[in-house]
């Protein structure tokens, strides 16, 4: 079974300055993807980025980074210039491929990150 | 851009009573899911739905759930007799390539 782990249940950061999330995960499978998703206090599951377990490069999206570091099974988000419309809870989580295709995404605790005007 | 919709987005019943959550996929997609969030824990799998059966489901997910594809548009979550803790958000999700995409939600309050 997989696990995902957020060691950081609360962050703040002042606006305009960079903060990262950290996550990790356990998983015994080598071909999976993991993804970072956003829950502002509307609470619906917005996707912030996505990166495939194959692909050394780390994914960026705008503001947003991540250093995927396979090895040790590290998977952290970047957010630069942070905005005030960043302030959200902030899940990490995993999603094995199969052939079957019935993937199911194991989530973090989650942090939830304050935005400092 | 397309989106999952949820309704209601806020539903009240008594402990007992059967309730349906509804959801609207992305249209084009083939995979659904269903997932809870217990206030203030994580979000948890409940099931996954495939070619109109369910392909996978979580210990969570007992007798007293069930879902269903009753058309080519909508998504069910029908939980049989509520319990006070079934309490939650429930999210449907569906999938195309290797992502799922979330809909808003349904906070069910049940008491």
């Amino acid at each position: 079974a997989q696990t995902v782990t957020q060691s950081q249940p609360e962050m703040s950061v002042q606006e305009a300055e960079t903060v990262t999330l950290s996550c990790t995960y356990d998983t015994s499978e080598s071909n999976y993807y993991l993804f970072w998703y956003k829950q502002p206090p509307s609470r619906q599951m917005i996707l912030v980025i996505r990166q495939e377990a194959y692909k050394q490069q780390n994914a960026t999206e705008n503001r947003f980074s991540v250093n995927f570091q396979k090895a040790a099974k590290s998977f952290s988000l970047k957010i630069s210039d942070s905005q005030l419309g960043d302030t959200a809870m902030y899940f990490c989580a995993f999603m094995k491929k199969n052939s079957g295709g019935y993937q199911k995404v194991t989530f973090g605790t989650g942090t939830k990150l304050q935005v400092i005007p | 851009e397309p989106e999952v919709t949820q309704t209601p987005s806020h539903q009240v019943t008594q402990m007992g009573q059967e309730v349906i959550l509804r959801c609207v996929p992305i249209s084009n997609h083939l995979y659904f899911y269903w997932y809870r969030q217990i206030l203030g824990q994580k979000v948890e799998f409940l099931v996954s739905f495939y070619n109109n059966e369910i392909s996978e489901k979580s210990e969570i997910f007992d007798d007293q759930f069930s879902v269903e594809r009753p058309d080519g548009s909508n998504f069910t979550l029908k939980i049989r007799s509520t319990k006070l803790e079934d309490s939650a958000m429930y999210f449907c999700a569906s999938r195309s390539g290797d992502t799922q995409y979330f809909g808003p939600g349904t906070r069910l309050t049940v008491l």
